[in-house]
């Protein structure tokens, strides 16, 4: 069964310091697709960063960079020079092609905490 | 550009009732799923569209959950005789067509926030 697992309830980071929030996974398929989402109070989940399987080079998008370590089945979130706006619930998520049909699998996420 | 809409924003209700909560996607995307999200936790998923139909049923809780799309645009998910477990926010989104589906990133609504009293 696929599973996604973020193991830190809760992170505190000081504001322009950098944080990262752990992911690991559990899968048997071999082509995939890993997310970050950002959850702010408003609710709208917001997409952060993607990672295909098959490539080895960790995305990245400006500020935020991912350490994909596909052999131990982790995809952890880096964030620099963290800002206050980038406190939120933070959600990994692994996609994958089940029968007919595309899922998204959430870990239980990480609050993120932004101090001044 | 218009984003994932969803309504009502919030919604109270007495155990017992039936809800219907509505989900308007981006225009032109052609998968949409819904999601349930109980207080503090991951997202459960629900159900998916591609276009009308609904290959994936497999996340509906029970037999009183239910969902349908028309038009291939916007879709209903109506819980009957709701329980207070159902209490939650239930989150929209919507993907686009072409390429690999499973590379397209999902755009998520804001979500209805469903209390049962």
């Amino acid at each position: 069964a696929q599973t996604v697992t973020q193991s830190q309830p809760e992170m505190s980071v000081q504001e322009a310091e950098t944080v990262t929030l752990s992911c690991t996974y559990d899968t048997s398929e071999s082509d995939y697709y890993l997310f970050w989402y950002k959850q702010p109070p408003s609710r709208q989940m917001i997409l952060v960063i993607r990672q295909e399987a098959y490539k080895q080079q960790n995305a990245t998008e400006n500020r935020f960079s991912v350490n994909f370590q596909k052999a131990a089945k982790s995809f952890s979130l880096k964030i620099s020079d963290s800002q206050l706006g980038d406190a939120a619930m933070y959600f990994c998520a692994y996609r994958f092609r089940m029968d007919s049909s595309y899922k998204l699998i959430f870990g239980s996420g990480t609050r993120l905490l932004v101090r001044p | 550009g218009a984003g994932v809409s969803q309504s009502p924003s919030n919604k109270v209700t007495e155990k017992g009732k039936d809800v219907e909560l509505r989900c308007d996607p981006i225009s032109g995307h052609t998968a949409l799923y819904w999601y349930r999200q109980s207080l503090g936790q991951g997202l459960e998923f629900l159900i998916y569209f591609q276009g009308n139909s609904a290959p994936d049923k497999s996340g509906l809780p029970s037999d009183r959950f239910s969902a349908e799309r028309t038009g291939g645009s916007v879709s209903t998910l109506t819980i009957q005789r709701t329980q207070q477990e159902d209490s939650a926010v239930y989150l929209c989104a919507s993907s686009p067509p072409g390429g690999p589906v499973s590379n397209q990133p999902q755009h998520f609504g804001d979500g209805t926030r469903l209390s049962i009293l």
